[in-house]
């Protein structure tokens, strides 16, 4: 079964360092999103693309980070420079076109 | 602003019981939603979804109803297996392709062998 791989797994960094995730949507899905999800909480997107295009960044802290999926399939998303807060869940997800979305394992980041 | 969100933060049921999961939605134009699982470390999977133009949808052991009087969303399972232990989000869109999900703040399920 297809599934969306992200990696790395976890991560722990100190603050003021830079950070990267990456994440493989299941083929063919054009929509791919990004989510943080805080402990105990559900997850917010944080930026939302249509093949290469955002077309939703409104959640997302321009100020440090960034997203691309530059050939319309993989994306990165990067934190620079990490603060204490950004410790949480990054989920990627990706779908086919409007409803079910299927989610990444996520990645752990811990900002120490 | 608008959400969803839950009534319980957490649920213990009794193996081989139904559950009952709630979810108040305060966002009258969303006419799509989705109940994911979530077990600890790993992200969110997909159990039912529901659309607006529907107040019944049944799966295998579950089944979600939706009340758009009261903006009511519940998920039922039954049967409860310790397996079902996990969190439970409902999510909400508008089904436009362009609105990512809206999540409530999730219910712990805890089955009791």
């Amino acid at each position: 079964e297809a599934e969306v791989a992200q990696s790395p797994r976890y991560k722990i960094t100190e603050k003021s360092q830079a950070v990267a995730f990456w994440c493989d949507p299941i083929s063919g899905h054009a929509t791919l999103y990004w989510y943080r999800q805080i402990l105990g909480q559900g997850p917010e997107l944080l930026v939302q693309f249509q093949d290469e295009s955002v077309v939703d960044d409104s959640q997302l802290p321009k100020d440090r980070f960034s997203a691309e999926r530059l050939k319309g399939v993989d994306s990165t998303l990067k934190i620079q420079p990490a603060e204490l807060g950004d410790s949480a869940m990054y989920l990627c997800a990706s779908s086919s076109g409007p409803g079910e979305q299927f989610f990444g394992p996520g990645t752990r980041l811990t900002v120490l | 602003g608008e959400s969803v969100g839950l009534h319980l933060p957490t649920l213990s049921v009794q193996e081989g019981d139904n559950s009952i999961i709630n979810c108040a939605y305060s966002n009258s134009a969303s006419d799509y939603f989705i109940w994911y699982k979530q077990e600890s470390g790993k992200g969110p999977q997909f159990i039912i979804d529901i659309r607006s133009n529907m107040d019944k949808r049944q799966g295998q052991r579950v089944t979600v109803l939706l009340n758009k009087t009261v903006k009511h969303l519940s998920l039922q399972i039954a049967a409860t297996q310790p397996g079902d232990s996990a969190v439970y989000f409902c999510a909400e869109n508008k089904g436009t392709g362009r609105r990512a999900l809206t999540f409530g703040s999730g219910t712990r399920l805890q089955v009791q062998p």
